[in-house]
């Protein structure tokens, strides 16, 4: 099955700098992943999602990249704000599964005033 | 427009106990699936339903098993707790066969197992 490898599991950055998260996935079949932010107490919420078919979608201060050849994608936040202060997790689906999401275990984000 | 609502928000059960967990999806959304999230881990998949039937499941026992009602609403339910089941469990909604909609979460039920 899908294995979806995410890090770094905390990262602390200066409010205005960027934030990069990296995952990696195993199944070269999987064709659509999301990003989700946790805040505490809070269920998930989808920030951004990308398919297979784009390598790079933007939305205000969030980006996502991918790289399909290497089996990777990545969130980039700029010009933190405390706000972004969350957990952020990828995931990665199949077409035909795409109820059945697979989760990374999560990246800590502290922004820092 | 009502997001994914879950109940309870917080439930405390013991060993061996049976709980039962609910969601109503996202308004124009039939179909739901559930999560278990335990803590420092991302959600891992439970199962999905459609149409009141289990279209999908991940790796859990048959300890773990749900139901879809005609209003696309849905139970969780663990039989015969252990101290492992506790996690925050929770439930996302999508619309059946529409690949470019993504799933919607709601806050999740944290369930404590003593």
């Amino acid at each position: 099955g899908e294995n979806v490898e995410q890090h770094p599991s905390t990262l602390s950055v200066q409010e205005g700098d960027s934030a990069v998260i990296k995952c990696t996935y195993s199944d070269s079949a999987s064709n659509y992943f999301p990003w989700y932010k946790q805040e505490l107490g809070k269920g998930s919420q989808l920030i951004i999602d990308i398919r297979s078919n784009v390598g790079e979608k933007k939305d205000q201060r969030i980006a996502v990249t991918l790289n399909k050849t290497a089996k990777h994608f990545s969130l980039h936040i700029t010009e933190t704000q405390p706000e972004d202060s969350a957990v952020y997790f990828c995931a990665a689906a199949l077409t035909d599964s795409w109820g059945k999401l697979q989760f990374g275990a999560g990246t800590q984000v502290v922004v820092t005033p | 427009d009502a997001g994914v609502t879950q109940s309870p928000t917080h439930l405390i059960k013991t060993r061996g106990q049976q709980v039962t967990l609910r969601c109503s999806p996202k308004s124009g959304h039939d179909t739901v699936s559930w999560y278990q999230q335990a803590l420092g881990q991302g959600p891992q998949f439970i199962f999905q339903y459609y149409e009141e039937e289990e279209r999908q499941r991940g790796n859990f026992p048959d300890r773990f098993s749900g139901h879809q009602f005609p209003n696309y609403s849905s139970e969780l339910n663990v039989n015969a707790l252990l101290l492992g089941d506790s996690a925050l469990y929770l439930c996302a909604s999508s619309s059946w066969g529409q690949s470019n909609q993504p799933q919607h979460f709601g806050d999740g039920t944290r369930l404590s197992i003593l």
